[in-house]
């Protein structure tokens, strides 16, 4: 089956530790995206990548990191300088990078409270 | 930042009733897409629509556009209790990034 997979679903991080999200997708695409989303409000873009081995700042990238090595692969680190990291983190795809009329592709998410 | 406000925040019809969300946004778009969220999940694309599209329908679902008044509907008709979920308005902005802006989304509650 093709699509975006993120693990783990649930992460629980003690304060001061950096943990990492996985997002890998087999869909052949470009370009992967890091949301966060907070209770009951909408999507803020944390890093995107448009191609391999690139990627750029999105809105709220403080305290957080992204690698892109791998094509299909886009981590996400939350680092103990993010202050408020208890959030529904998404990650996404879109066939290409450079194009504004790709749709987006959802992992199922994964959930991360700091105790 | 957010460019998409959407409205009502919330809202809850019986099955069989239309049910129609709004977005409005502030600076020039290349298009705006509809998502839909299940609680706890990740987001499906619905529809996608260029400026340069007015109307556009797919299915139960019919999205307008309006540039002029920076503003889109989402309507769908005949609603079924599989529809409830949270539905976001997303904006591509000038320039090919393949960036999106989100609302803050319309939560649907449709009682069967």
């Amino acid at each position: 089956d093709g699509g975006i997979t993120q693990s783990p679903k649930y992460l629980f991080r003690k304060e001061g530790q950096n943990v990492t999200l996985s997002c890998e997708q087999n869909l052949n695409h470009d370009a992967m995206y890091w949301y966060r989303q907070d209770p009951g409000q909408g999507l803020r873009l944390i890093y995107y990548s448009q191609i391999v081995n690139d990627f750029q700042k999105g809105d709220i990238a403080e305290g957080y990191s992204v690698s892109r090595e791998k094509k299909e692969s886009f981590p996400l680190t939350v680092t103990s300088a993010q202050k408020n990291p208890t959030a529904f983190y998404l990650c996404a795809s879109s066939p290409t990078g450079g194009s504004a009329y790709n749709e987006q592709f959802f992992g199922p998410g994964t959930r991360l409270t700091v105790l | 930042s957010q460019q998409g406000e959407e409205d009502p925040q919330a809202l809850s019809i019986q099955e069989g009733e239309n049910a129609t969300m709004n977005c409005s946004y502030k600076t020039s778009i290349n298009n705006l897409q509809w998502y839909r969220q299940n609680s706890g999940r990740g987001l499906v694309h619905l529809i996608l629509i260029r400026s340069n599209e007015r109307e556009k329908h797919s299915g139960r679902l019919r999205v307008t556009l309006d540039t002029s008044k920076k503003s889109s509907s989402l309507l769908i008709t005949a609603s079924r209790a599989a529809d409830t979920a949270s539905y976001f308005c997303a904006t591509a902005t000038s320039g090919n990034t393949g960036k999106l802006i989100f609302g803050q989304g319309t939560t649907l509650q449709v009682k069967p």
